[in-house]
Formats: structure tokens, C-alpha cells, sequence
């Protein structure tokens, strides 16, 4: 699976847009985009994944550019209660034979959301 | 309502004491695996199991054991815990999708061991 580069952390006002930026430059084909976040230390929770074509759903939308090399995830109005390490990880679907069920967290970004 | 849980959530034991964190889900879901959080080395797989009676080694298996003889179950066995073991325990759950899978978390399971 591909390794993935973010920003050990970033603060983000309260109501604003938190955009937060992942590299991966090797990237294959097959492999997708997910983004998880952990607040504090409760199970980490799924908030998005796609191929190529940009996302949206309840929680963000994810952005990924043309040649897949990075991607962005966007929390429209953060709130106090975004404040958690989100990480980007990419991997190829089990379904295709990807590494089954693992996902590989790096040490992610720390986002704070200030009031 | 959708979930994987774990119990115990909070767990202090001696060396050598053999215990059994478990874990369910509701979600019919054939993937599950466990994993351990330590600072600053991140979230590590130690076991997956892809359905019943099959299981495989992640990452750091050494001193665990697992089984999965349901489908929503897979408790995690310590046979003889050791201090290096103490780490928060996380299970989660997954169905394989030709759009990629999303996997679901349990509330995780902080161990001590003395």
C-alpha cells in the first residue's frame, strides 16, 4: 500500500473550513483514498473514501486531484467537536485481493478547532 | 444501531494471568481484526480473521491468540500477558466491496499489566 504524507497538525477556527491536505505520490490504480479520525482515544471512525472522483457525504468531502498524487479532505463548518487526529490512508479494496482488513495509520494531522 | 463492541473497556492485570478481550459486531460482517495502539507507534494489526475459522498474523501477533468460531465474534486471547502488552486494544469489523470497504471500530480496550 502506498505511504501517505501530512501535516503533524493544524488549527482551524470554529465555523470555518478545515481543509486538510495528504500526499501520496505513489499511489497505484487500484488503491483508494480513505480518511478516518480518532478523537482522543476513542475507536477510530470512518469518515470517507474514493478512487479518483471527488466525494461528499454528511460528515466532509473529499477533493483528490487529477493524477490521484494528493488529495484534500474538507470539513465544511468544523466544531469544537472535530477536534481529533485525522489520518489519510491509502489502500487497495480487499475485495481485489488488497491487504485484508488492515489499514496502515500513520501518525496523521492533529487538528484543533478553536473557538 | 450498527456497532462493534468490546468488553472489558478497562482491564488491570498481572504477568501471567491469561485473559480474553472480547469482541461482537451486529453488522453480518466478514472481516475483523485486531489491533493495538501505542504512542507514538500508531495503530498496529496484530490478527485478522476473513471469516469463520480463518485467521492470519498481522503485524505484531507475538503473545496473542485469536478464534472465530461465529461470525460476529472474535475475542482476543492473552495466554500468559507480559508489561509489554499493556496498550489500548482496538477491534473493528468490515464487509470486503468492490468500492472499498469501510471499516468499523469498537470503543477500544485499555489493558494494564503489572
Amino acid at each position: 500500500d502506498a505511504k501517505t504524507t501530512q501535516p503533524p497538525s493544524m488549527d482551524c477556527a470554529e465555523g470555518r473550513a478545515a481543509n486538510l491536505p495528504c500526499n501520496h505520490s505513489t499511489i497505484s490504480g487500484n488503491e483508494y483514498v480513505y480518511w478516518y479520525r480518532q478523537i482522543h482515544s476513542q475507536g477510530p471512525q470512518y469518515i470517507i473514501h474514493g478512487l479518483k472522483n471527488n466525494e461528499t457525504n454528511e460528515m466532509a468531502s473529499l477533493i483528490i486531484t487529477e493524477d490521484r498524487k494528493s488529495s484534500t479532505l474538507i470539513l465544511p463548518h468544523a466544531t469544537l467537536r472535530d477536534t481529533a487526529v485525522y489520518y489519510c490512508i491509502v489502500r487497495s479494496s480487499a475485495f481485489f485481493g488488497g491487504s485484508q482488513g488492515n489499514l496502515i495509520f500513520g501518525k496523521g494531522t492533529k487538528l484543533s478547532v478553536k473557538p | 444501531e450498527a456497532q462493534v463492541t468490546q468488553n472489558p473497556r478497562y482491564l488491570i492485570t498481572v504477568t501471567g494471568k491469561k485473559l480474553t478481550v472480547t469482541c461482537s459486531q451486529n453488522m453480518n460482517h466478514e472481516y475483523m481484526s485486531w489491533y493495538r495502539q501505542d504512542p507514538g507507534l500508531g495503530l498496529r494489526q496484530i490478527y485478522y480473521s476473513m471469516n469463520v475459522e480463518v485467521t492470519d498474523k498481522g503485524d505484531v501477533p507475538e503473545g496473542y491468540k485469536v478464534s472465530r468460531k461465529e461470525k460476529r465474534n472474535f475475542p482476543l486471547i492473552l495466554e500468559s500477558p507480559s508489561p509489554n502488552q499493556t496498550s489500548l486494544y482496538f477491534c473493528a469489523s468490515s464487509r470486503p466491496a468492490a468500492r472499498g470497504e469501510t471499516q468499523y471500530f469498537g470503543p477500544g480496550t485499555r489493558l494494564l499489566v503489572l
